[in-house]
């Protein structure tokens, strides 16, 4: 079956550091990836997007990369606030289909 | 522009009766969605639009109706409510083709008794 798996626990990290947000996927062949972040209360916000045929994105103090062997994206944030507190979406499209599929979310507490 | 906006906020329904929620986009976009989001179950898509005069089914359609009302609105009505409903619905709105970058409303938070 088709699964989208973003870790379920909460990430928590110290702020100044870097955080690292991972999303892998099994049976879907992604024309790309998107990473939404969303606040408590609130819609997703689109982010980055990765598309198949490249290996890293940058915006920023976001970084994205996308490795279509591995069946994985990682979700870089350097130089963390606590700002970036939030929940991070990760959401792709499968070739040949119209419509994204999105991952549960992994919540990420940057402390100061 | 206000971007991507639903009506109601909340709302609070008994089982069994209807309701509409309400979208609209000023960014003259072709596609719109409709999502349920629900702890543990991450955002599921319900109906979408491509264009107006067009919609399609999602992952979970059951139980929704849908209507694009024009290429600025697009309604989400539950005929007969269950608490099976109850969650927080979200719009959202894509520029160029389906499946790009989603800008996403603020949310309807429905409780169904």
């Amino acid at each position: 079956s088709q699964k989208i798996e973003q870790n379920s626990e909460a990430l928590n990290i110290q702020e100044g550091k870097t955080a690292t947000l991972t999303c892998n996927y099994t049976n879907y062949s992604p024309a790309y990836l998107q990473w939404y972040r969303q606040d408590p209360g609130r819609g997703p916000v689109f982010l980055l997007l990765i598309r198949e045929n490249e290996k890293e994105k940058r915006k920023e103090r976001l970084k994205v990369t996308f490795d279509t062997t591995l069946k994985q994206s990682l979700f870089h944030i350097t130089a963390s606030q606590p700002a970036d507190s939030a929940t991070y979406l990760c959401a792709l499209m499968n070739s040949g289909y119209s419509t994204l599929t999105f991952g549960k979310g992994t919540m990420l507490l940057v402390s100061p | 522009n206000a971007g991507v906006t639903q009506t109601p906020k909340f709302q609070v329904l008994k089982t069994g009766q209807s309701m509409t929620l309400q979208c609209a986009q000023d960014m003259n976009h072709n596609s719109m969605y409709w999502y349920r989001q629900d702890p543990g179950m991450g955002l599921r898509l319900i109906y979408y639009s491509a264009s107006e005069g067009t919609t399609d089914k999602g992952e979970v359609p059951n139980g929704y109706n849908v209507s694009r009302l024009n290429k600025r609105e697009f309604s989400l009505r539950l005929e007969s409510a269950a608490p099976s409903q109850t969650s927080v619905y979200f719009c959202a709105s894509t520029q160029r083709g389906l499946g790009e970058t989603q800008y996403f409303g603020p949310g309807t938070r429905l409780l169904v008794l």
